[in-house]
């Protein structure tokens, strides 16, 4: 099975700082098909999650674009250029390159 | 809009079988994959369970292969997750989701207890 380690498990920030999350999977997310299946899902308090970025860098719908993604093979990186107060939650990354598909562990950003 | 609504959590004793089910709206529900993730109280997202699209195959976690079972009615536009041999390890909010670029749409999830 594919591990997916983020790092930090924390973050406070200050609203309107940037903020980055890492994020590093045991063996490479490149596809068969050519394609890197590495998204980013947020989860406010209360809510179920929700998807922010998928094939690396790829927006989803309505996501601001504050939000960004890159990376490559086995190290991926979600950065928020100016974090607000709805940003408060927990970001997890998920690999989607073979089953069983699988999470890190999460990461709360919170505002200092 | 693309809509889902989980139903069928409840309080059910070890060992014991339940039912969940998904209503789909919104889109066209035979076309495309979906799936199941779980969280436990307090902790992180667990996948437990996709089907692909119209007479698709599923796939299952280690920790539920055997036990549960995803179907799709698509006259009903509906996905269900059949859980038998309950334990107080399958404790958790259950999520379905469409399964098209990532898990791209969610429910608000069911709460399922495993408890005597």
């Amino acid at each position: 099975d594919i591990v997916m380690t983020q790092t930090p498990l924390s973050s406070p920030v200050t609203l309107g700082q940037p903020a980055s999350i890492s994020c590093r999977s045991s063996q490479s997310l490149v596809s068969s098909d050519g394609n890197t299946y590495l998204s980013w899902l947020q989860q406010r308090p209360g809510q179920p999650p929700r998807l922010l970025i998928y094939e690396i860098s790829n927006r989803f719908s309505g996501v601001p674009d504050r939000f960004s993604g890159s990376g490559a093979g086995t190290d991926f990186t979600l950065k928020i250029s100016r974090v607000e107060a709805e940003d408060v939650g927990v970001y997890y990354c998920m690999q989607g390159s073979q089953f069983p598909l699988t999470f890190g562990g999460g990461t709360k950003v919170e505002i200092k | 809009e693309v809509q889902l609504l989980e139903s069928g959590g409840d309080l059910v004793q070890p060992g014991g079988s339940l039912r969940l089910s998904c209503a789909a709206s919104g889109f066209t529900f035979s076309s495309y994959a979906m799936g199941w993730v779980r969280q436990a109280p307090g902790k992180g997202l667990e996948w437990v369970s996709v089907i692909l699209g119209a007479g698709g195959s599923a796939f299952y976690a280690d920790s539920v292969k055997g036990r549960f079972i995803i179907s799709r009615d698509t006259s009903k536009t509906t996905l269900y997750l059949q859980m038998n041999s309950l334990g107080a390890e399958d404790t958790a909010v259950y999520y379905c989701a469409t399964y098209i670029r990532s898990f791209d749409v969610w429910g608000r999830g069911t709460l399922v207890t495993v408890s005597s």
